[in-house]
């Protein structure tokens, strides 16, 4: 069965700090991969999507991911954070027809 | 334009009782998926409908069903709740079945709230 993985369920970083979240799946075939954020009060939102092609993916609000499959992972980056980034983040892949499977989240503060 | 809405937003209920979830999709999206959150943890596929048939079923028990109507809303119902089953309940929307496009994403609902005593 496929399953994500993130790395930290914490992080805490001040404002402008680099953000790195690792996301890890296991599935040896095609993925598709995605970034969703949730922010205090609000539903999920997609932030990026992987589905063919350049392996670097820009999304929303400066965010971006890189696919690299020989590690089966898909972090996200942002060179500089906002305290308006502090949010829940899920990444999640799709591999099977019609499901997505989340990691547990990564629930970012960011301190002004 | 209209999100995905659900209703109702919280709702407390007790140990084996049965509960009904709402969710209209996006204008012109035919497939509708309902995720469970459990506190902590990311959320956990279901059901997927579309074009009013089940197309794909979660390891969910029995007591969990669903169904989509001819204007493409849907249902989900749990019967003899237990209080693990106390979560977020999600409804997604996209216009097609699977992923193969990149622009079938999932749109989320704010969800439906359900406290189980």
């Amino acid at each position: 069965a496929q399953s994500v993985s993130q790395h930290n369920h914490h992080v805490i970083l001040s404002e402008a700090a680099s953000l790195e979240l690792g996301c890890n799946y296991s599935y040896g075939g095609t993925v598709n991969l995605f970034w969703y954020v949730q922010y205090p009060g609000q539903h999920l939102q997609l932030l990026l999507k992987y589905f063919s092609g350049d392996p670097l993916v820009k999304g929303i609000k400066g965010f971006e991911a890189e696919f690299i499959k020989s590690k089966f992972s898909f972090n996200l980056r942002k060179p500089s954070v906002q305290w308006s980034d502090t949010a829940e983040y899920f990444c999640a892949v799709n591999a099977d027809g019609n499901k997505l499977v989340f990691g547990a989240g990564t629930i970012l503060r960011v301190k002004s | 334009d209209a999100g995905v809405t659900q209703s109702p937003t919280h709702l407390i209920k007790t140990r084996g009782q049965h509960v009904t979830l709402r969710c209209s999709p996006i204008s012109g999206h035919k497939s509708v998926s309902w995720y469970q959150q459990v506190l902590g943890q990311g959320p956990q596929f279901i059901f997927q409908y579309y074009e009013k048939e089940e197309r794909g079923r979660g390891n969910f028990p029995d007591r969990f069903s669903a169904r989509q109507f001819p204007n493409y809303s849907s249902e989900l119902n749990v019967n003899a709740l237990l209080l693990g089953d106390s979560a977020l309940y999600l409804c997604a929307s996209s216009f097609y079945r699977a992923y193969s496009s990149g622009a079938n994403v999932l749109t989320f609902g704010a969800g439906s709230r359900l406290t189980v005593l």
